[in-house]
């Protein structure tokens, strides 16, 4: 059972495009991160919000987190092929030890 | 700081063999974590440590799952008796930090295991 469920699941856009992906739960989390993964490697983390409501911005990326802490978006602005990737939104709960249960994931391509 | 590693990055064994994955975590991080993913979706839980405490064990983690970290540096985790379904990424990460909760996870690059 995935907590965690995030859209769309696969991306496919020109560039210079906008888009948005969006990770969604019916629990409540301390924390959502998110991460960026190339094929043949590990997630690299983007960021970490924490508060409800939070929004941070890196570069063309901006990440917010739900007001109510269950859900959380990622807007990337004029999309270049470098971005191409699989993002996963991670949640992580203070009440359930030191697991973080992650999104579905959605895999973007940018086409040149 | 040099990164996680993992070894090794690939490996394909026969069903029924039995296979382990080592994961060096970055030196000074007193949590380590092993993940599975299978293509496309995201890494689901299998153990965590911290220091040479294994805290938590998912429930996909079956008795043929074992996973140490004798020393609380390093880690093994061993498959025994394969099955074709075991066939996925297994990630390792470590992280440092009281509040785990938001602490960044580091990842290695990951074992890609083939059961054939």
């Amino acid at each position: 059972t995935q907590l965690l469920e995030q859209s769309p699941q696969f991306l496919s856009i020109q560039e210079g495009e906008n888009l948005t992906v969006y990770c969604n739960s019916s629990s409540v989390f301390s924390s959502l991160q998110w991460y960026r993964q190339e094929p043949g490697e590990g997630p690299v983390l983007l960021v970490t919000v924490v508060t409800g409501g939070e929004v941070k911005k890196l570069k063309r990326l901006t990440f917010q987190f739900g007001d109510a802490r269950k859900d959380s978006s990622l807007h990337i602005t004029a999309a270049q092929p470098g971005d191409t990737g699989l993002y996963l939104c991670a949640g992580g709960r203070s009440n359930t030890g030191n697991q973080f249960y992650f999104g579905t994931g959605t895999s973007l391509t940018v086409i040149p | 700081d040099t990164g996680v590693s993992q070894n090794p990055r690939h490996k394909i064994t026969k069903r029924g063999q039995n296979v382990t994955f080592r994961c060096d975590p970055i030196s000074e991080h007193n949590r380590l974590y092993w993940y599975r993913q299978t293509l496309g979706q995201g890494p689901e839980f299998l153990t965590y440590f911290q220091n040479e405490a294994q805290l938590e064990k998912s429930r996909l983690l079956s008795d043929r799952f074992s996973a140490e970290r004798p020393k609380g540096s390093f880690s093994t985790l061993e498959i025994q008796r394969t099955e074709q379904g075991d066939s996925a990424m297994y990630l390792c990460a470590s992280s440092l930090g009281m509040s785990s909760y938001n602490s960044p996870l580091h990842f290695g690059n990951g074992t890609r295991l083939t059961v054939t």
